[in-house]
């Protein structure tokens, strides 16, 4: 079984839906958990972290359910800018970033 | 802003060779790291490092070997180039925090062995 496991989709949606990804991650001791976002032919970055008790960035709310081992990243009104790879990343201890495969959202007009 | 410099873009080499991808980092972080990143397999490590001169074994090290001599300085080195190691190699730092460690990785280099 993968560390972390996402829909590697893709997620078509029209500008201004709303939508949503899971990750599951199956290492119990995982202390942190990030989405990072990644353009085409681009290094990924620092979307979000993802808080205990749930955290919100403008369109963008990520959640974390320890006792199912899954978090969550939701966009409302989406964009087309916010057309990219979602990918969740669990912080296993030491440091270790284990990166999950990536969820790809694309946003037409 | 942290920048975290890969010395190539894109190379091409032979089966066999001996590859050195270089990084350098400039914001004086702890850790540094070495994934690839293939289409459905996503970003896998090989090696991290926490300090210098210190190493550890990522998820797929076989085939591959690290150097860090200085802080700011993570080199992967491909012993003997195969064709199964044609990929996306990205280089990341991440300051020493045990709970937010946030990674900036390297533009990437795209390897090609044939």
């Amino acid at each position: 079984r993968k560390e972390v496991e996402q829909d590697p989709g893709p997620f078509n949606v029209p500008e201004g839906a709303t939508v949503a990804f899971n990750c599951t991650y199956s290492n119990s001791a995982s202390q942190s958990f990030f989405w990072y976002r990644q353009d085409c032919r681009k290094e990924p970055k620092l979307l979000m972290s993802v808080y205990s008790s749930g955290n919100e960035d403008g369109r963008f709310t990520a959640q974390l359910n320890r006792a199912s081992q899954y978090i969550s990243l939701l966009i409302r009104d989406s964009k087309l800018s916010d057309s990219a790879t979602y990918l969740c990343v669990v912080n296993t201890g030491f440091q270790k970033l284990v990166f999950g495969t990536g969820t790809r959202l694309l946003v037409s007009p | 802003d942290v920048k975290v410099t890969q010395s190539s873009r894109y190379l091409v080499k032979r089966t066999g060779e001996k590859v050195f991808l270089e990084c350098v980092q400039d914001m004086d972080h702890e850790n540094m790291f070495w994934y690839r990143q293939d289409p459905g397999l996503g970003l896998r490590l090989i090696y991290f490092s926490y300090d210098v001169k210190m190493k550890e074994k990522g998820d797929i090290p076989e085939g591959y070997s690290v150097s860090r001599e200085k802080k700011e300085r993570f080199s992967l080195i491909l012993e003997s180039a195969s064709t199964n190691q044609t990929s996306m190699y990205l280089c990341a730092s991440s300051p020493l925090d045990q709970w937010l460690p946030e990674a900036f990785f390297g533009q990437g280099t795209r390897l090609t062995v044939v």
